[in-house]
């Protein structure tokens, strides 16, 4: 099983601020990997696919860099909207797996 | 618009069985895979389970296997998750979601609203 971990837990910034998050991989998930947003009461959103894919409607600055084992999700301008928790997540094989998540907060 | 509804959640004791659904509508059913994710409480995802279109292939996550069953009905537009033997560890908010395997790979890009089951006695 593809372990993923997430760093860092929690990432306390302000609105206006970049936000660079972690997803390391146990083992090469070449580029298959992605990222969801979820917030409090609410199913979570795919922002990201194959690593560097913007999902349909996800606004540009959201951004995805990484191969092999390690990855980043960036957030170039954050808007009040984009505290939240974020999910990383595997399809290289089975059992699909997501990572812990990383809770960005309001500073 | 596509849209996905579960049901069937609630209370349920330890060794208990449960059946899942999931209504889709908004999309071509029959030519999407589709997978149930779970979330226990304050806590982060897990998937569960992952069928093929035409219900050919199936996968699990180990804890599953043995005791949960995906399926689905194409005519009915529905996705299901038979859950039997239940234990304390399966008390989670349990999502379906449609899985991208035919457009990219097993990623997830619309999610239901979640049904929450609670095994406790």
């Amino acid at each position: 099983e593809i372990v993923l971990t997430q760093s860092p837990a929690t990432l306390s910034l302000s609105p206006g601020e970049r936000a660079t998050l972690s997803c390391r991989a146990s083992q090469s998930v070449s580029s298959y990997l992605a990222w969801y947003q979820q917030k409090p009461g609410q199913a979570p959103r795919l922002l990201i696919y194959d690593a560097s894919n913007r999902a349909t409607g996800i606004p540009a600055r959201f951004s995805g860099s990484g191969s092999e084992t390690d990855f980043t999700l960036t957030i170039s301008n954050l808007e009040p909207e984009d505290f939240a928790v974020y999910f990383c997540q595997h399809r290289r094989n089975w059992p699909l797996t997501f990572g812990p998540g990383t809770k960005v907060d309001v500073k | 618009e596509v849209q996905l509804v579960e049901s069937g959640g609630g209370l349920i004791q330890p060794g208990g069985s449960l059946r899942l659904s999931c209504a889709a509508s908004g999309f071509t059913f029959s030519n999407s895979w589709m997978t149930w994710v779970r979330q226990a409480p304050g806590k982060g995802l897990e998937w569960v389970a992952t069928i093929k279109e035409d219900g050919s292939e199936k996968y699990y996550v180990d804890s599953a296997k043995g005791r949960f069953t995906i399926s689905r009905d194409n005519a009915k537009n529905s996705l299901y998750l038979q859950m039997n033997s239940l234990r304390a560890e399966d008390t989670a908010v349990y999502y379906c979601a449609r899985d991208l395997r035919a457009v990219t790979g097993h990623y997830f890009d619309y999610w239901g609203q979640g049904t929450l089951v609670t095994v406790s006695s």
